[in-house]
């Protein structure tokens, strides 16, 4: 199957802080990406869809000024948590779509002091 | 509103035995249902797809089946090994909802040495 990875894998920083998180797909072009949040033993919970060339989807309740996502090629999208705080502490997976499937990423661990 | 729900919420069996994970959706207009398996801490791996003209799929040890009509899957695992125990999602993508897929809440499984 096509892999998906992200970087990093994990990340600790302080408060305020802004986090990049990258989500490539390694063998195929993903016009389509998408972003989601998992709380400990929650399931995923869909962030936005990023679209390439174009404004990222976002769902309901999700804040856009504050989860950047820029998908500027086909194989890759960023996700920027800008001033983090404690409470976007959380398990950040990307997914890269196909027309029947998406591929996930193995997810990044944020932690925010 | 598509909503998919998987019974139960965790489980808890000996080695050996066979064992039968469900989920349902509240509406049948789906392109595909798709079982993943995500170990703690990890992203999800993909382990059957089911297109919504078929009725099973088999992998392995693995058996899902899609009763489209009645909104529901299951997925059976037979002969369970320690190495089986994850959590398992249940994801269907709609017909209509720009490739977003829907997911269950996920079963907790323990299989016990």
């Amino acid at each position: 199957g096509a892999v998906v990875s992200q970087h990093p894998s994990w990340v600790i920083c302080k408060s305020g802080t802004s986090v990049k998180i990258e989500c490539r797909s390694l063998d195929f072009q993903a016009t389509t990406m998408f972003w989601y949040r998992q709380f400990p033993k929650q399931s995923l919970m869909l962030m936005a869809t990023s679209n390439e060339g174009s404004k990222a989807t976002y769902e309901q309740g999700v804040e856009k000024d504050k989860f950047l996502i820029n998908h500027a090629s086909l194989t890759l999208s960023t996700l920027t948590v800008t001033s983090a705080h404690p409470e976007d502490s959380s398990f950040y997976i990307c997914s890269a779509s196909s027309p029947e499937t998406q591929y996930f990423g193995p997810g990044t661990r944020l932690l925010v002091l | 509103k598509q909503e998919v729900t998987q019974i139960p919420a965790a489980l808890s069996v000996p080695e050996g035995e066979n064992l039968v994970l469900n989920c349902s959706f509240t509406d049948s207009a789906i392109y595909n249902l798709q079982w993943f398996r995500q170990d703690p801490g990890k992203g999800l791996t993909s382990l059957l797809l089911i297109q919504s003209s078929q009725r099973e799929q088999t992998s392995g040890r693995l058996n899902a089946s899609l009763d489209k009509s009645s909104g529901r899957s299951t997925l059976y695992i037979a002969a369970s090994q320690p190495g089986d125990s994850a959590t398992y999602l249940c994801a269907v993508l709609p017909l209509e909802g720009a490739q977003k897929l829907v997911f269950g809440q996920g079963t907790r499984l323990t299989i016990n040495p």
